[in-house]
């Protein structure tokens, strides 16, 4: 079975700190996503990468960055915590792009950001 | 703009019927499509996906797929009160790496 991994179910940070969530799959999945996903507004995608050290902007990625330095482990970095940024964010994987590649999402962290 | 629209519900079911989710995608490219459930608080978990029109059956399951309509839904047949959670359409053009959810629809099954 596919598994994917975040470092934290729950994070309390404060504003202005530098929050880091971890991201792990076990599966040598190529591509990686991170979402955030809040009560009607449904999942937003921040940013994803396609490949190690690749990265792409996602439909929200201001306020955030990323980085993938081994094909396994996809970090999302919040340079500047703010309140607007508490959420849940859920990482996700899938290996490539036919039509038969599935993406599984790990059990994502829900951040407060006081 | 890609677009992939859902009736956010809640849909309202009693135990042992059969519960109906509608999914419209505006992209005829898309290729592939996808139904997650996602119970409160839960990460969203693949059920089923599928890529060709007409039906395809998975246990209670049965997703229906009409590219001409535009059109994917999930059936669950003898519905059960676990079955209670939201239910997330995803859609994937060919060589895409990035699918497009809609915001879900609510299921209750009530005894």
């Amino acid at each position: 079975d596919v598994k994917v991994t975040q470092s934290s179910r729950y994070l309390v940070k404060r504003t202005g700190e530098k929050v880091f969530l971890e991201c792990v799959q076990d599966m040598d999945h190529e591509n990686m996503f991170w979402y955030r996903q809040d009560p009607g507004l449904g999942l937003r995608l921040i940013y994803f990468s396609y490949d190690v050290k690749m990265k792409e902007k996602g439909d929200i990625p201001e306020g955030y960055s990323v980085s993938r330095e081994k094909k396994e482990r996809f970090s999302l970095i919040l340079e500047s915590a703010s309140t607007n940024q508490t959420s849940m964010y859920l990482c996700a994987s899938r290996t490539g792009t036919s039509r038969t590649d599935t993406q599984y999402f790990g059990p994502g962290t829900r951040l407060t950001v006081l | 703009q890609k677009e992939v629209e859902q009736n956010s519900g809640p849909l309202s079911v009693p135990e042992g019927a059969i519960a109906s989710l509608n999914c419209t995608y505006s992209d005829r490219g898309s290729q592939s499509f996808f139904w997650y459930r996602q119970y409160s608080g839960k990460s969203p978990e693949l059920i089923m996906f599928i890529y060709s029109n007409g039906d395809k059956e998975d246990g209670r399951f049965t997703a229906q797929l009409n590219k001409a309509s535009q059109y994917v839904s999930l059936l669950i047949r003898d519905s059960q009160p676990s079955d209670s959670a939201t239910y997330l359409c995803a859609v994937k053009g060919g060589g895409s790496y990035i699918p497009t959810f809609g915001r879900g629809t609510s299921l209750i099954v009530h005894p």
